[in-house]
């Protein structure tokens, strides 16, 4: 397994509900992203994070969206109380060292609110 | 409109021919870079060029850069059916954290 790891690959939640998103980076990467995209538009900066810490966040929704990068283990991103807009596409990629490194992506998780 | 935008947004095509896709930018950027996408996957990385640089290689791809002008050029040469999917251009600003921004992408059809 050398790519991103996302999963579950398809996420079906009613509103209200919580939805959790997990991302595995690149054996060695230490840096990972999160993008979200809307069908047929390009995808949107959400979360820059490293372990343990979260270094850009600009890109969030002030309220009910989190993302977490521990130590051990996956990232995730987790939207509390789903509204029928956050339907998407979520994207997680990671980087190595140096920052001018490429981001590689996973497939995504397809979020849909019933 | 925003950052990185593509055009056109969609090109239909013969197997064999080439493709150009252009991609614009507004602010000075560390690099460029350009992503693949099949329908329902996530994004293939194709090729990465450096604001220092302005045409790099691989393979049926060429890319070109024009600081001057905050533009980007993809061509694929020789295409084939299996180049079917939505192509972006992506830029990494000159700012901490490297996040890329997006263009809405071109959808690229080569028909057999």
């Amino acid at each position: 397994n050398a790519g991103v790891m996302q999963n579950p690959r398809h996420l079906v939640r009613r509103r209200g509900q919580e939805a959790r998103l997990r991302c595995s980076p690149m054996k060695g990467h230490s840096h990972v992203y999160w993008y979200r995209q809307l069908p047929e538009e390009g995808l949107k900066f959400m979360v820059y994070l490293q372990k343990e810490n979260i270094i850009d966040e600009s890109g969030m929704p002030k309220e009910r969206f989190s993302a977490e990068f521990p130590k051990e283990g996956p990232s995730i991103l987790r939207i509390q109380q789903v509204v029928r807009g956050d339907s998407a596409a979520y994207f997680c990629a990671s980087r190595g060292a140096p920052s001018n490194q490429p981001q590689h992506f996973g497939d995504g998780t397809r979020l849909s609110i019933l | 409109s925003q950052q990185g935008e593509e055009d056109p947004q969609a090109l239909s095509i013969q197997e064999g021919e080439n493709a150009t896709m252009n991609c614009s930018y507004k602010t000075s950027i560390n690099n460029l870079q350009w992503y693949r996408q099949n329908s329902g996957r996530g994004l293939v990385h194709l090729i990465l060029i450096r604001s220092n640089e302005r045409e790099k290689h691989s393979g049926r791809l060429r890319v070109t850069l024009d600081t001057s002008k905050k533009s980007s050029s993809l061509l694929i040469t020789a295409s084939r059916a299996a180049d079917t999917a939505s192509y972006f251009c992506a830029t990494d600003a000159m700012e901490y954290g490297n996040k890329l921004v997006f263009g809405a992408g071109t959808i690229l059809r080569v028909k057999s």
